[in-house]
């Protein structure tokens, strides 16, 4: 079955530590995007990338890093200069632009406790 | 700035009721797409329902409509019938025309009672 697969379910990290949370998608999308979730908040977008060895910033980047090497890969790195980690991320992709309707397909989710 | 606004945090219905839940939104842009996603207790995240905004006709999946008011920027989520199996997050959620990132509103929490 086609769809999106995201690991760790749960990690919990100590202060310090980076973290990188696994994303893989079958769907043969081009585009690929990560989540976060808090409380109260909606989703705010972390980074985004459309195409191989490409990836913008989203509205909440700052203490995260990304990489796209591979089309259906798109792994998330929470580094130690992230201030409050402690969330609930998620993984989508697409097949792009929105112009062809935009849906956006998502994984379980990974949620991060740092201790 | 696009923005998207879900003045509901929570809302409740009875089983087999009729609930609405409230989206509105704020762009310039006269072509885009507006999306209502379920998120359940398993956190995965699902589209319930698309709509176009050079569509005048609201959009339906079986039980689910939406009431899209273009002028208004305003786009309710109906839910006929509801079932236990509905109870969930919802988020609306808005692009543009060719843009690469949709716009989340902060969710409503639908809760239905037996």
């Amino acid at each position: 079955d086609g769809g999106i697969t995201q690991s760790p379910k749960y990690l919990f990290r100590k202060e310090g530590q980076n973290v990188t949370l696994s994303c893989e998608q079958n769907l043969n999308h081009d585009a690929m995007y990560w989540y976060r979730q808090d409380p109260g908040q909606g989703l705010r977008l972390i980074y985004y990338s459309q195409i191989v060895n490409d990836f913008q910033k989203g509205d909440i980047a700052e203490g995260y890093s990304v990489s796209r090497e591979k089309k259906e890969s798109f792994p998330l790195t929470v580094t130690s200069a992230q201030k409050n980690p402690t969330a609930f991320y998620l993984c989508a992709s697409s097949t792009g632009l929105a112009g062809p309707g935009g849906e956006l397909f998502f994984g379980e989710g990974s949620r991060l406790t740092v201790l | 700035a696009q923005t998207v606004t879900q003045s509901q945090p929570e809302m409740s219905v009875q089983e087999a009721e009729t609930v609405t839940l409230s989206c509105t939104y704020d762009t310039s842009e006269s072509d885009y797409y507006l999306f209502w996603y379920k998120q359940p207790p398993s956190r995965q995240m699902i589209l319930v329902i698309r709509q176009e905004a050079y569509k005048q006709q609201n959009a339906t999946e079986n039980r689910f409509s939406v009431n899209f008011q273009k002028a208004a920027k305003s786009f309710s989520l109906k839910i006929s019938d509801s079932q236990l199996g509905d109870a969930a997050m919802y988020f609306c959620a808005y692009v543009r025309w060719e843009a690469d990132k949709l716009i989340f509103g902060t969710g409503t929490r639908l809760q239905v009672f037996p």
